[in-house]
């Protein structure tokens, strides 16, 4: 199976500030790489596909970067909603392998 | 509105078999390949593999393959997740979500189901 590392596995910020989270895979997936939220009580939501296309309704402060074994996700300028746990998953090879998680907290 | 629909929570005994089902509207069960996603208590999400309902094409993740069951009736528009002899450790939130392609992530998801396996 393919090894997705998010780093870190949790962040403290602030609304307005800008975070990054990094996701590594443990071999080259291409760009077949997404994004998820996941807010307490609600299933995932996908934000990014293809580690740079923004999903439909979502806002542009999100934004994907990368390809081969390593990526970022982006929140620009961070709202109240974004608080919530973020998942990287590759689509590359089957089993279809998630990161282990990033809790972005205030 | 694409959407998935899930089956309502279940509190089962070890060794007890169950069939939990994910209903699509729209077109999603022509198109789409479903899968399977676990969430224990507290952990991260997994992915168990998908299905397309269109032919029953099945893969599996093989953590899973042989775990579970995957299988789809598209004259309903419903997939299903079964078990033959639950564990305590099946005990989870499944979702169902929808993979548009074979390799797109998965962007429409069901409500989940939670899954309680205990004597």
């Amino acid at each position: 199976d393919i090894q997705m590392t998010q780093s870190p596995s949790s962040l403290s910020a602030s609304v307005g500030d800008r975070v990054t989270i990094t996701c590594r895979a443990s071999q080259s997936i291409s760009s077949y790489l997404n994004w998820y939220q996941e807010t307490p009580g609600k299933a995932p939501k996908l934000l990014i596909y293809a580690a740079s296309n923004l999903q439909s309704g979502v806002p542009s402060r999100f934004s994907g970067t990368g390809s081969g074994t390593d990526f970022t996700l982006t929140i620009s300028s961070l709202q109240d909603e974004d608080f919530a746990t973020y998942y990287c998953q590759q689509s590359h090879t089957i089993p279809y392998t998630f990161g282990q998680g990033t809790k972005l907290d205030i | 509105e694409v959407q998935l629909v899930q089956s309502g929570a279940e509190v089962k005994k070890p060794g007890e078999s169950l069939k939990i089902s994910c209903k699509g509207s729209g077109y999603i069960f022509n198109s789409y390949w479903i899968a399977w996603v676990r969430q224990v208590p507290g952990k991260g999400l997994e992915w168990m593999g998908f299905i397309f309902p269109g032919d029953s094409d099945t893969r599996y993740s093989p953590s899973f393959q042989g775990q579970v069951t995957m299988s789809a009736d598209k004259s309903i528009s419903t997939a299903y997740l079964q078990w033959s002899s639950l564990k305590a450790s099946d005990t989870a939130m499944y979702y169902c979500a929808g993979h548009k392609t074979f390799h797109y992530g998965m962007d429409v998801w069901g409500q989940g189901t939670t899954v309680t396996v205990s004597s």
